[in-house]
């Protein structure tokens, strides 16, 4: 089993809607989560930080169930440039803890 | 502003020949650097790291190198490359270990 899996998709979307990508990790000494977004052909990017009581930014949700191990992304409003990949990211355990990367979930926001 | 250069942008190169890939943090001193490489559809696999110069983790036991001649400096290395090391690599930085700054990558293509 991965440590961390994430649905591929891709998950193809209308301009306005809501769209929701879970992740999910196999190891209970995970710390810190995060969802980072990645374009075609480009570098990762933190989007946010994902805290266990949930947070949010802008049209942007996160939401954290460490009973059930795994984390959510809701996009409200979904916008062309939503378009890209978004990557699931777990820190396994605390000092010399380690950083797992999914393999993430595909979105295409069309007009 | 803390800013990770990497170069080249892409590269194709003959089965058994060399490889020599540089990244270079500026705005910053004694980051941690490390070198990514994602397959298509998989996560980014952790190849190296490092805490300090000459200072080197190696994560996967491959055909790969990595060497840190300097604070600012991170250099991944191959004497002769594989079909298998095709992939795009990626050099990141993190001040805290919690969230990853990435380069611009290198589309590596072994033909």
């Amino acid at each position: 089993r991965k440590e961390v899996e994430q649905d591929p998709g891709p998950f193809n979307v209308p301009e306005g809607a809501t769209v929701a990508f879970n992740c999910t990790y196999s190891n209970s000494a995970s710390q810190s989560f995060f969802w980072y977004r990645q374009d075609c052909r480009k570098e990762p990017k933190l989007l946010m930080s994902v805290y266990s009581s949930g947070n949010e930014d802008g049209r942007f949700t996160a939401q954290l169930n460490r009973a059930s191990q795994y984390i959510s992304l809701l996009i409200r409003d979904s916008k062309l440039s939503d378009s890209a990949t978004y990557l699931c990211v777990v820190n396994i355990g605390t000092g010399g803890f380690k950083t797992i990367f999914g393999a993430g979930t595909r979105l295409f926001v069309k007009a | 502003s803390q800013t990770i250069h990497q170069w080249p942008a892409t590269l194709v190169q003959p089965v058994g020949s060399p490889l020599s890939l540089e990244c270079t943090v500026e705005g910053t001193s004694n980051p941690n650097l490390y070198w990514y490489r994602q397959a298509a559809g998989r996560g980014l696999q952790l190849l190296f790291y490092s805490v300090g110069i000459g200072q080197i983790s190696s994560e996967v036991p491959q055909n790969l190198s990595a060497s840190r001649p300097q604070d600012r400096q991170f250099i991944l290395s191959s004497k002769k490359l594989l079909l298998s090391d095709s992939g795009f690599y990626l050099c990141a930085w993190t001040r805290d270990r919690v969230s990853y700054t990435f380069g611009s990558g290198t589309r590596l293509t072994v033909v």
